[in-house]
């Protein structure tokens, strides 16, 4: 069956210019989590959903950061004015259960490069 | 410990030895202790999900167990071989939402 997708793979951006970065779950996965990876460090957790409900956007940086999932099943994750720092792989996630629980299926990751 | 922690930050073993590593992680409310392994090219997959002290799982080569009081896990590797190559990575969940991933461990198996 389908995996976990993101999209786009790899995205260049301009100093302050809007990004959006896509996650397709596996179907009737209840919980989404974004994850930023700089090299050489593991996943750090910027958000979680639970179907449709942001129950915890602790990890997100700074106020540039917005994800949603509106629908209970795609993901947005939205960074507005991107700085360099925000260079770094951009993982989503998905698993069956609640947060914990089930083990998390990996997408492919979003390489953002920012100049 | 606050963080999640893993050591060794790499390991270069021979095709054939047996190998472990280890990962801490906050004992204070402590929900569940995930491992995956991350190919390099490749998305992280599952290797366990461990919830109780003393819980023990394995599969094949690979085992894994848990001590929730003091706040550790070992993953084995019994008789490496190169398709063993990867990044080991621990992740610890207290309950709320969020999953604490540590740097992982980098295995490189020579033949």
């Amino acid at each position: 069956g389908a995996g976990v997708s993101q999209s786009p793979r790899y995205k260049v951006a301009k100093r302050g210019q809007d990004v959006a970065l896509r996650c397709d779950p596996i179907s009737g996965h209840v919980s989404l989590f974004w994850y930023q990876q700089a090299l050489g460090q593991g996943p750090e957790f910027l958000t979680y959903f639970q179907n449709e409900a942001q129950l915890d956007k602790s990890g997100l940086p700074s106020d540039r950061f917005f994800a949603e999932r509106p629908e209970g099943s795609v993901s947005t994750l939205k960074i507005q004015r991107t700085q360099q720092e925000d260079s770094a792989v951009y993982l989503c996630a998905s698993s069956l259960g609640l947060a914990g629980t089930y083990e998390q299926y990996f997408g492919p990751g979003t390489r953002l490069t920012v100049t | 410990i606050l963080n999640v922690e893993q050591s060794p930050q790499s390991l270069h073993v021979q095709e054939g030895d047996s190998t472990n590593f280890t990962c801490s992680f906050p004992s204070s409310n402590f929900y569940a202790l995930h491992w995956y392994r991350w190919e390099t090219a490749k998305s992280p997959e599952a290797l366990f999900v461990m919830t109780l002290n003393g819980d023990e799982k394995k599969k094949g080569r690979i085992s894994a167990t848990l001590n929730t009081k003091e706040g550790y896990s070992y993953l084995y590797i019994k008789g490496s071989q190169p398709e063993d190559s990867a990044t080991y990575l621990c992740a610890s969940h207290t309950g709320g939402f969020k999953t604490i991933f540590g740097a992982g461990t980098r295995l490189f198996v020579k033949a």
